[in-house]
């Protein structure tokens, strides 16, 4: 089945720069690539993702990186906030429909 | 915005004994799943369910779980004998239509603490 790790389990930012996190995955059948936040005591929200079409996305301050032939996706926040300090979960899904999820990644952005 | 809405937020419950965690999801969606969170671990599926009727399930969704969609709203899990390795987090989710590349919707979960 598929596996996917993620890296940083820490990362701390001051505020204003910016936070990259990377996951890779193992099934090269997978194709849709989403990333979550969770605060503390809510659900897994989700923030933006990406298609195995498609190489790059981005959202105003968030934006997503695919390398299919790497097996590799990241995360980028730009103009980091406060209210960025979150745990990130990256997660891909394919032939099974299922999401599964990385390990996830504490943000804590410094002020 | 619609959302998935969990019940209860905490369920504590004696080992043996049977659980029932209860779900809302999103109106319009279709597909709806289980995933579980043991603290400090990853998000873990549990079971997909559609058209009245498990699609998919792990390892973990044996013979103790059991899913159930009652009415046109409600989607429940059931953990019967319940063990102390059942504290997590439990997580429904809900999507609209069935492919892969569908974005899940995610509730804010019951915490299930096994005394």
């Amino acid at each position: 089945g598929e596996n996917v790790e993620q890296h940083p389990s820490t990362l701390s930012v001051q505020e204003g720069d910016s936070a990259v996190i990377k996951c890779t995955y193992s099934d090269s059948a997978s194709n849709y690539f989403p990333w979550y936040k969770q605060e503390l005591g809510k659900g897994p929200q989700l923030i933006i993702d990406i298609r195995s079409n498609v190489g790059e996305k981005k959202d105003q301050r968030i934006a997503v990186t695919l390398n299919k032939t790497a097996k590799h996706f990241s995360l980028h926040i730009t103009e980091t906030q406060p209210e960025d300090s979150a745990v990130y979960f990256c997660a891909a899904s394919g032939s099974a429909r299922q999401l599964t999820f990385g390990s996830g990644t504490q943000l804590t952005v410094l002020p | 915005e619609p959302e998935v809405t969990q019940t209860p937020s905490h369920q504590v419950t004696q080992m043996g004994q049977e659980v029932i965690l209860r779900c809302v999801p999103i109106s319009n969606h279709l597909y709806f799943y289980w995933y579980r969170q043991i603290l400090g671990q990853k998000v873990e599926f549990l079971v997909s369910f559609y058209n009245n009727e498990i699609s998919e399930k792990s390892e973990i969704f044996d013979d103790q779980f059991s899913v159930e969609r009652p009415d046109g709203s409600n989607f429940t899990l059931k953990i019967r004998s319940t063990k102390l390795e059942d504290s997590a987090m439990y997580f429904c989710a809900s999507k609209r239509t069935g492919g892969g590349d569908q974005p899940q919707h995610f509730g804010d979960g019951t915490r299930l603490s096994i005394l």
